[in-house]
């Protein structure tokens, strides 16, 4: 079965920098897209980046751009968004998402159960 | 970018009576490529992430029960619970996918027991 299992959430102080994995399974990486979509406390949830599943292509919420960097190891069937220059209103739990082909525009069917990332002094 | 909106925000509804759920996109999310309308349902219960219940506006996830419904076409979509379960008490948000992103999601909509 499709699996998706995220790590390296934690606590970080603003302008800081964490790396987000998320490992999948269960399909083959290389036919899909993946998404990263976080959710703040008591909010809905919020698309963030996207990469298309050879990598050439990544696209960005404006709230992330400049920021966060997604990017995809084929090798490890893995996932990474790299999120520097962290702010208050980055606190979440982040989840990754794999799209429903190889593109970006994409219903969201599989998810992982999320990581937490908590930005405070 | 592509802004939705639900409604209610919130809404209290006796075991095995009917809900109904508004979503509202501010751009018709219906490609005229395939004729089909780029917008999702999920519910989200809590500590846990959303779980899809439709895509395409209509087409039901394999295991959602067909008491959920969901309808519209291009910027007026519904989701509808005919009767009310106990299990059914969740936050549901809609999500539009169309072509280019960003997607976005509802503010969600939580359905309570009355």
């Amino acid at each position: 079965q499709v699996d998706l299992v995220e790590s390296g959430g934690g606590v970080v102080h603003p302008g800081g920098s964490l790396r987000l994995s998320c490992l999948t399974s269960g399909f083959t990486f290389t036919n899909y897209g993946m998404h990263w979509v976080r959710q703040a406390p008591g909010k809905g949830p919020e698309w963030l980046a996207a990469i298309v599943h050879d990598g050439t292509s990544q696209d960005y919420a404006d709230s992330v751009k400049g920021r966060f960097t997604l990017s995809r190891d084929d090798s490890k069937n893995a996932v990474y968004l790299q999120m520097d220059n962290l702010r208050v209103e980055d606190t979440a739990v982040y989840y990754c998402v794999r799209a429903r082909d190889t593109g970006l525009d994409s219903y969201f069917s599989y998810w992982g159960q999320g990581t937490l990332v908590t930005v405070s002094s | 970018d592509i802004a939705v909106t639900q409604s209610p925000d919130s809404l209290a509804v006796s075991l095995g009576e009917r809900a109904t759920i508004k979503c509202t996109t501010s751009h018709s999310v219906l490609s005229s490529a395939n004729n089909k309308n780029y917008l999702a349902w999920y519910q989200q219960k809590a500590g846990r992430p959303p779980t899809l219940l439709f895509y395409w506006a209509s087409t039901r996830e394999s295991g959602v029960p067909d008491r959920f419904r969901a309808s519209g076409s291009g910027t007026d979509f519904t989701l509808t619970i005919s009767s009310l379960q106990a299990e059914d008490v969740a936050v549901y948000y809609c999500h539009q996918y169309y072509y280019l992103p960003p997607y976005t999601f509802g503010q969600g909509t939580k359905v309570e027991i009355k």
